[in-house]
């Protein structure tokens, strides 16, 4: 079975902090992907990358900054947190061709205070 | 702009019955197509998938059917069962590169007993 793990389930940051989420994948996917999901907006992207150390901005990419050293691990960085970054983050992993399902993390729900 | 998404936001079926769950898509370049289940507090799940050559596909319990033509997937769950009880969400890969996914918002389907 594909699993993409996510390092924090829950997290409480204050407005300003350097926030890191970590994701893990242990089926050799090239891609990988970081999404935040808000009630009546469904799945937004924000970054993805298709191999390590490269990195492609999504939809949403303003305030984040992604890290891809090696290809199991995506990290993505809130440089200071605001409160509107309050959210449940995904991380989803995948194949590089354009047919491939993505798989999802459990999912962290931050909470910027 | 590419959109997918839903006919129903809310959708509940007795036990036992057959549940329908529509998903209108407007990109005419998408040629891959998945079905997530997601649970409370979890991350999406896979389902089903179906490529564009294909109008149906089948399994266990669940048949995703594809049509073209009006632009339009629906997802049938037989014998709906209380572990169904998710938000349901159908993606299309969009023509955008890089299997980037296009979301729908999500049906909740609710098993009344």
């Amino acid at each position: 079975d594909v699993k993409v793990t996510q390092s924090s389930r829950y997290l409480v940051k204050r407005t300003g902090e350097k926030v890191f989420l970590e994701c893990v994948q242990d089926m050799d996917h090239e891609n990988m992907f970081w999404y935040r999901q808000d009630p009546g907006l469904g799945l937004r992207l924000i970054y993805f990358s298709y191999d390590v150390k490269m990195k492609e901005k999504g939809d949403i990419p303003e305030g984040y900054s992604v890290s891809r050293e090696k290809k199991e691990r995506f990290s993505l960085i809130l440089e200071s947190a605001s409160t509107n970054q309050t959210s449940m983050y995904l991380c989803a992993s995948s194949y590089w061709t354009s047919q491939e399902t993505q798989y999802f993390g459990p999912g962290t729900r931050l909470l910027v205070l | 702009g590419e959109s997918v998404g839903l006919h129903l936001p809310t959708l509940s079926v007795q036990e036992g019955d057959n549940s329908i769950i529509n998903c209108a898509y407007s990109n005419s370049a998408s040629d891959y197509f998945i079905w997530y289940k997601q649970e409370s507090g979890k991350g999406p799940q896979f389902i089903i998938d179906i490529r564009s050559n294909m109008d149906k596909r089948q399994g266990q319990r669940v048949t995703v059917l594809l049509n073209k033509t009006v632009k339009h997937l629906s997802l049938q769950i037989a014998a709906t069962q209380p572990g169904d009880s998710a938000v349901y969400f159908c993606a299309e890969n969009s023509g955008r590169g890089a299997q980037k996914l296009v979301f729908g918002q999500g049906t909740r389907l609710t098993i009344n007993p």
